[in-house]
């Protein structure tokens, strides 16, 4: 059974560095694109980044570039999303999913269950 | 770069059917997905590839995409589709994934 299970709740203040993971199991880890999708309070879902374990090669979305990191530890099968400094526009539920196997589609097949992080003084 | 438009709401009575459209520029040369989630819990895909189901999906979900506009229909509606529906598409000119607005369906 393919699971994707993310570590949990995070209250930070602005400035403050956070990284939060996401642990892939029942598949293999290195064959698959794996991501980071944000959603805002009461607000729909952005694509972040997505990373493919098996090179580390990484892709942003425009809107993230520059403001968050993303890596991949194969040898644990688990991604992370990274910030420096963070601000108060942060606060939110951060999802991490895997894409499908075939390259033409993008499709985003499995999620996991979501980490709150909220960024507050 | 790529937008795609929902309306944001959709209401619907039970038993009837409910329809979710999904607005973008030659949105049909792309494969489109669907996405339902229920407040407080994770995204769950519904319909890939414009119009496949998961396993576990119920046959009552389908997805239509051609032109400008896809379609993600629910027959016999049922209280427990009550939801927020999004689509999605990869963009292959800019390798970046593009959400839709959201649309809230609500069961009357």
């Amino acid at each position: 059974e393919v699971q994707l299970v993310q570590s949990g709740a995070e209250v930070k203040k602005p400035g403050e560095s956070l990284k939060i993971s996401c642990q892939g199991s029942g598949y293999s880890f290195t064959r698959y694109w794996i991501g980071w999708v944000r959603q805002m309070p009461g607000k729909g879902l952005e694509w972040m980044a997505i990373i493919y374990p098996g090179d580390s090669d990484t892709r942003y979305s425009p809107s993230f570039q520059g403001q968050v990191s993303i890596s991949a530890d194969k040898s644990i099968t688990t991604a992370y999303l990274q910030w420096s400094s963070l601000k108060a526009s942060d606060t939110a539920m951060y999802y991490c999913v895997r894409r499908g196997m075939d390259i033409l589609t993008g499709v985003f097949d499995y999620w996991g269950q979501g980490t709150l992080v909220t960024v507050s003084s | 770069s790529y937008v795609l438009t929902q309306p944001p709401s959709v209401s619907v009575a039970p038993g009837k059917t409910a329809r979710i459209t999904c607005g973008g520029n030659n949105i049909g040369s792309k494969s489109l997905h669907w996405y339902q989630q229920k407040p407080g819990q994770a995204p769950v895909l519904v319909i890939y590839y414009d119009s496949d189901r998961p396993s576990g999906i119920p046959e009552r979900y389908s997805g239509s995409n051609s032109g400008n506009t896809a379609t993600l229909t629910i027959s016999r509606v049922e209280a427990g589709d009550e939801a927020d529906y999004y689509c999605q598409v990869w963009d292959t000119t800019s390798d970046h994934y593009i959400f839709g607005t959201g649309t809230k369906v609500t069961v009357l």
